[in-house]
C-alpha cells in the first residue's frame, strides 16, 4: 500500500528558508510514473495548490508562490522535496504531500498526514 | 485563474438525511476535471468523487457527484455519523488547480 509521509522543522524563523521532505513508501517513484504534489492549509482555511513535480523532474507552480518556490526529486531515494524563500508568517500552515492519479491533469489520489510548520520569531 | 465558490457554508443535518453540497466555477471546468475531498480534524483530505461523478476507491454509492461546465453537486443520500465532515470541490483541468473554500457538515 503507497503511504507518503512529511517530514521537516515544525519552526520556521521569518525570512528563512521552509524545506520539508515527502518520502513514498509501498512504490517507487520512478516506477509509478506519477505526478507528485504539495498542498498547504493555512490554520482554519482551505487547500492551497503549491506546486507538482513528475519523476522526469518537471516542475509546475502556482503563479502565487512561483517565485519562492522550489520542488526537487530524488527518484533514488523515492523522496521529492519542498523548499519556499522567505517566508513569513502567511506561510504558516498544515503541510501535505501528495500523489496525482495521473497525468498533470488529474486528481490527488494519496496524500500524507500533513506536517504542521509554524513561522515565527 | 479558477475560483470555486462552495455553498452553504455550513449545513446542519441529521443522521438519515440527504445532503447536497455545491460548488461553483468562475469559469467552466475542462472535461469535468472536478473533484471532491472529505477531511475529517487532525486527517489528510481524501479523496470522494473524481472526474465530477465516479467515486473513489473504498467509498460507498450514498455518495454521488453531477455536474459539468461550472456547477457541480456533491450528493450523499443518507447520512451516516460518519459522514459528517469538511468537503472541498478542486478543478484539475487547468493551472493553477484550485479548491473551494469548503462546506463543513455538521450533526444538527
Amino acid at each position: 500500500q503507497l503511504q507518503l509521509q512529511e517530514s521537516g522543522p515544525g519552526l520556521v524563523k521569518p525570512s528563512e528558508t521552509l524545506s520539508l521532505t515527502c518520502s513514498v513508501s509501498g512504490g517507487s517513484i520512478t516506477s509509478m510514473s506519477s505526478y507528485w504534489g504539495w498542498i498547504r492549509q493555512p490554520p482554519g482555511k482551505g487547500l492551497e495548490w503549491i506546486g507538482s513535480i513528475y519523476s522526469s523532474g518537471s516542475t509546475y507552480y502556482s503563479p502565487s508562490l512561483k517565485s519562492r518556490v522550489t520542488i526537487s526529486i530524488d527518484t533514488s531515494k523515492d523522496q521529492f522535496s519542498l523548499t519556499l524563500t522567505s517566508v513569513t508568517a502567511a506561510d504558516t500552515a498544515l503541510y501535505f504531500c501528495a500523489k496525482l492519479s495521473g497525468g498533470f491533469y488529474s486528481h490527488f489520489d494519496n496524500w500524507g498526514q500533513g506536517t504542521q510548520v509554524t513561522v515565527s520569531s | 485563474e479558477n475560483v470555486l465558490t462552495q455553498f452553504p457554508g455550513t449545513l446542519s443535518l441529521s443522521p438519515g438525511e440527504r445532503a447536497t453540497l455545491s460548488c461553483r466555477a468562475s469559469q467552466s471546468v475542462s472535461s469535468t476535471y472536478l473533484a471532491w475531498y472529505q477531511q475529517k480534524p487532525g486527517q489528510a483530505p481524501r479523496l470522494v468523487i473524481y472526474g465530477a461523478s465516479s467515486r473513489a476507491i473504498g467509498i460507498p454509492d450514498r455518495f454521488s457527484g453531477s455536474g459539468s461546465g461550472t456547477d457541480f453537486t456533491l450528493s450523499i443520500s443518507r447520512l451516516e455519523p460518519e459522514d459528517f465532515a469538511v468537503y472541498f470541490c478542486q478543478q484539475y483541468g487547468s493551472s493553477p488547480r484550485t479548491f473551494g473554500q469548503g462546506t463543513r457538515l455538521e450533526i444538527k
